[in-house]
């Protein structure tokens, strides 16, 4: 079946430094990628959006790549900062159907 | 970004009643909406995706009659929980998408917290 892995459950680092979300997924080829926030007691927030096609998408401190040959996105946080403090998932996409990672929870240390 | 507006937030109720949890789109027709149950440090699981007009589409596993879901406009999705028992205690969250082709991005609810006594 197919699935998208975070392969930290939880990332620990100091403000200021570069957090690196790792995310691959198997047994599909999905059409887009999606990073979400999610802190607890709340829905998941929109970050970005990359598609097969793209390399590399930046969004102010933030900045996801996808690659097709490694079955890989990578999600960055520079310059980061205890707000950016969260769980963070990524979201395979086909059509009308989402896969959901099992989430990266981030702690970001003043 | 579009905005999702699920309501309400947080709802305790007696063992044997009904909920009814409503997920609005503010700012965007959604002919599909979809909807998740989140379990504690878990990822959300799909529940069923509701169409405008027409049948909800569920899950397996998932009891249709348990959760009813009703679509009746391109703005509005409700999800009905009967005859509520303690283990449908749980995080729901509802999700849209804007009506202008696939691959967008979805936006979600703030989700409910129901908890049954």
């Amino acid at each position: 079946s197919q699935k998208i892995e975070q392969n930290s459950e939880a990332l620990n680092i100091q403000e200021g430094k570069t957090a690196t979300l790792t995310c691959n997924y198997t047994n599909y080829s999905p059409a887009y990628l999606q990073w979400y926030r999610q802190d607890p007691g709340r829905g998941p927030v929109f970050l970005l959006l990359i598609r097969e096609n793209e390399k590399e998408k930046r969004k102010e401190r933030l900045k996801v790549t996808f690659d097709t040959t490694l079955k890989q996105s990578l999600f960055h946080i520079t310059a980061s900062q205890p707000a950016d403090s969260a769980t963070y998932l990524c979201v395979g996409g086909a059509g009308n159907k989402l896969t959901f990672g099992g989430g990266t929870r981030v702690l970001v240390k003043p | 970004g579009a905005v999702v507006s699920q309501h309400p937030s947080r709802v305790i109720c007696k063992s044997g009643t009904s909920v009814k949890i409503e997920c609005r789109s503010l700012d965007f027709q959604a002919t599909t909406m979809f909807w998740y149950r989140q379990f504690p440090k878990k990822s959300l699981m799909l529940m069923a995706t509701s169409n405008e007009g027409s049948k909800a589409t569920y899950e397996q596993g998932v009891e249709k009659d348990k959760f009813l879901i009703n679509h009746a406009s391109l703005t509005l999705s409700t999800l009905t929980v009967t005859s509520a028992h303690p283990e449908d205690s749980s995080f729901y969250i509802c999700s849209a998408r804007e009506a202008r082709g696939e691959n967008t991005e979805a936006f979600f609810g703030q989700g409910t917290r129901l908890t049954v006594v």
